[in-house]
Parts: C-alpha cells; sequence; structure tokens
C-alpha cells in the first residue's frame, strides 16, 4: 500500500529564509509524486509534479523538489521564503498518473517577518 | 466557469439528516474525484470516478455515503443519516488524462459539512 509522511506539522521560518518541507513516501511501484498548497479557505493548488521526466522538479512560486529514490524522499524547498507562502502545503503519492492521491497529514507553514 | 465549482460552499445540518453535495467538473474533465478533510488532518480519498463510472469506490466509509456522475459532468455525494464525525470539508477535483501532461487534479473550494 501507498503511504505518505509529512515530517513537522508546523514549520515557521523568517521572512528570507530557506523552507525546507520533508516529505517520505512508500510505494511499491515507482511513484508519482505532488506538493499541492492550500491558502486559507482555498482550495488545494498544484504546485510541481514528479512523474519520472527528471529528479529535480521546478514549480510555481519559486518552489522546487528533487525525488532521491534512495532516499524515499520527496522534500520541499524554495531558497527565500516570502510572506505570501504562508499556507498548508500537501505532499501526495499516485500508484497511477490516473489513480487516487494519497496524501500526507500536511504541513503548515508560518512566515515571520 | 474557469475552474471546478462545488455547492453548496458550507452547510449546516442536524445528525440523522441526509445531504447532497455537488460538483461540476472542468469541462471535458473525464476523471472526476470526491476527497474528505477532516480538521486538522490531511485529505481521506472516497471516490474516483471516470465518465460516469466508478472504478474505486474504496475509500466511502461507510454504506451511509453513495455517490454519481451523470453525462459524464456533475456529480452528487450523498451522506444518508449523517453523524457528527461526517463533520468535514468535501473536495472535489477533476482531471484529463493526457500523456505528456500527465494526471493533473484540478480542486474546487470544498463543501464545509458541520452536523450538529
Amino acid at each position: 500500500a501507498q503511504s505518505v509522511t509529512q515530517l513537522g506539522s508546523h514549520v515557521s521560518v523568517s521572512e528570507g529564509a530557506l523552507v525546507l518541507l520533508r516529505c517520505n513516501y512508500s510505494s511499491s511501484v515507482p511513484p508519482y509524486l505532488f506538493w499541492y498548497v492550500q491558502y486559507p479557505n482555498q482550495g488545494l493548488q498544484l504546485l510541481l509534479k514528479y512523474t519520472s521526466a527528471a529528479t529535480l522538479v521546478k514549480g510555481i512560486n519559486g518552489f522546487e523538489a528533487e525525488f532521491k529514490k534512495s532516499e524515499t524522499s520527496f522534500h520541499l524547498t524554495k531558497p527565500s521564503a516570502h510572506m505570501s507562502d504562508a499556507a498548508e502545503y500537501f505532499c501526495a503519492v499516485s500508484r497511477s498518473q490516473g489513480g487516487k492521491l494519497i496524501f500526507g497529514q500536511g504541513t503548515e507553514l508560518s512566515v515571520k517577518p | 466557469g474557469a475552474g471546478v465549482s462545488q455547492s453548496p460552499s458550507n452547510k449546516v445540518t442536524e445528525k440523522g439528516k441526509d445531504v447532497e453535495l455537488r460538483c461540476d467538473p472542468i469541462s471535458g474533465h473525464t476523471a472526476l474525484y470526491w476527497y474528505r478533510q477532516r480538521l486538522g488532518q490531511g485529505l481521506e480519498f472516497l471516490i474516483y470516478f471516470q465518465g460516469n463510472s466508478a472504478p474505486d469506490k474504496s475509500g466511502l466509509p461507510s454504506d451511509r455515503f453513495s455517490a454519481e456522475r451523470t453525462g459524464e459532468s456533475v456529480s452528487t455525494l450523498t451522506i444518508q443519516r449523517t453523524q457528527q464525525e461526517d463533520s468535514a470539508v468535501y473536495l472535489c477535483a477533476s482531471s484529463f488524462w493526457d500523456r505528456e501532461v500527465g494526471n493533473e487534479q484540478f480542486f474546487g473550494p470544498g463543501t464545509r459539512l458541520t452536523v450538529l
């Protein structure tokens, strides 16, 4: 069975600091991996996705993630946090490109001025 | 409309009542998904439609939950005899399978259900 673990339900960084949100997955087959962001009272928006084309994936708003098979990880990073990055971030895995998403518990990112 | 829409945005009901939640997917999207987000938790998959059929209903928590999709468009999630543990935000997503683009699921804003 597939599962996703996000380490840290809350992460706080200062504006301009590095953002690192951790995601580890388990999957018996090569996975498709996604990061979604949810702003308050809004739906989920796709940040980026890994579909085996490249291990370093660049997404919107300056975010990127690196797929590391040996570590079963897909951590999300951004070099310099902005106040507008404050939101909840979800990592998700899918067994197939047409399939359901299995989500992690989410990480709430706070950005301090 | 450009995105996935859901109605109502908020629903308050009494325990034991039935509720219907509606999802209008993006036009042309063949796949439609329902998820549930309980307070402080991640999203749980409920059911997946490909066209009008549901090949994966594995996430429906009990037989009080059912869903249908008609005309490869609108979907309705019905919860019968609601219980307090059904309180959650119910999210709908749709996608169009494309070999190059892959399966990006586009999410609606959700329906917040509160069972008193």
